[in-house]
């Protein structure tokens, strides 16, 4: 199957600081890739929709400006949490559909996760 | 709107035991359907997926699930559980090829010897 890798898998950063996590399919072209952010003990709630070559789509209640997104690449999305405070800690998850090929069957793949931690 | 409800926060099994995790979904368009697995601190593993055809899916590690249009439900089953079974289980539905997916709020599997 495709895959997706993201980076870096763990980060701390200070509280007012931003981080930047990157999403690379490997083995496909993503012209688009999907953003999930998984708090604690919970599920995946999409965050945006980021598209290659233009802008993000936001999810409601998604500060656009706080969750920077940029989609340079057929293989490179990165997410960007900006001003990062205590609240943003969370496990950020990015996954992407690999639409090649005669048979689309609506499957993500998704990257290995990245947990963000602000003090 | 699609949305997935997973009945059931938690289920705990022994051993061997069957292994039953509740799916039913909402959607207005015939879905895409699947299973994924997590592990702590890990991405997603997909465990099987209903697009179209034979309603029984097969998937990896032993599992299966059926999709009932009538019942609108895509449980998940494993005839004897494993101890590396113990995981989250995540049903997802989408209702078109390369969109996102809408997730339930997951099933925590825990195995007991």
């Amino acid at each position: 199957g495709a895959v997706v890798s993201q980076h870096p898998s763990r980060v701390i950063c200070k509280s007012g600081t931003s981080v930047k996590i990157e999403c690379r399919s490997l083995d496909f072209q993503a012209t688009t890739m999907f953003w999930y952010r998984q708090f604690p003990k919970q599920s995946l709630m999409l965050m945006a929709t980021s598209n290659e070559g233009s802008k993000a789509t936001y999810e409601q209640g998604v500060e656009k400006d706080k969750f920077l997104i940029n989609h340079a690449s057929l293989t490179l999305s990165t997410l960007t949490v900006t001003s990062a405070h205590p609240e943003d800690s969370s496990f950020y998850i990015c996954s992407a559909p690999d639409v090649s090929g005669d048979s689309h069957t609506g499957e993500l793949f998704f990257g290995e996760g990245s947990r963000l931690t602000v003090l | 709107a699609q949305s997935v409800t997973q009945l059931g926060s938690h289920v705990s099994v022994s051993e061997g035991a069957l292994v039953l995790l509740r799916c039913n979904y909402s959607s207005s368009v015939p879905p895409y359907l699947f299973w994924y697995v997590q592990y702590p601190n890990q991405g997603l593993q997909l465990l099987l997926k209903y697009t179209t055809g034979a309603t029984l899916v097969k998937g990896i590690n032993g599992f299966e699930a059926e999709f009932k249009k009538s019942e609108t439900s895509f449980h998940l089953t494993k005839p004897s559980a494993h101890m590396s079974d113990a995981a989250e289980y995540f049903c997802a539905v989408s209702n078109q090829a390369g969109t996102a997916l809408i997730f339930g709020k997951g099933t925590t599997l825990s195995v007991s010897s």
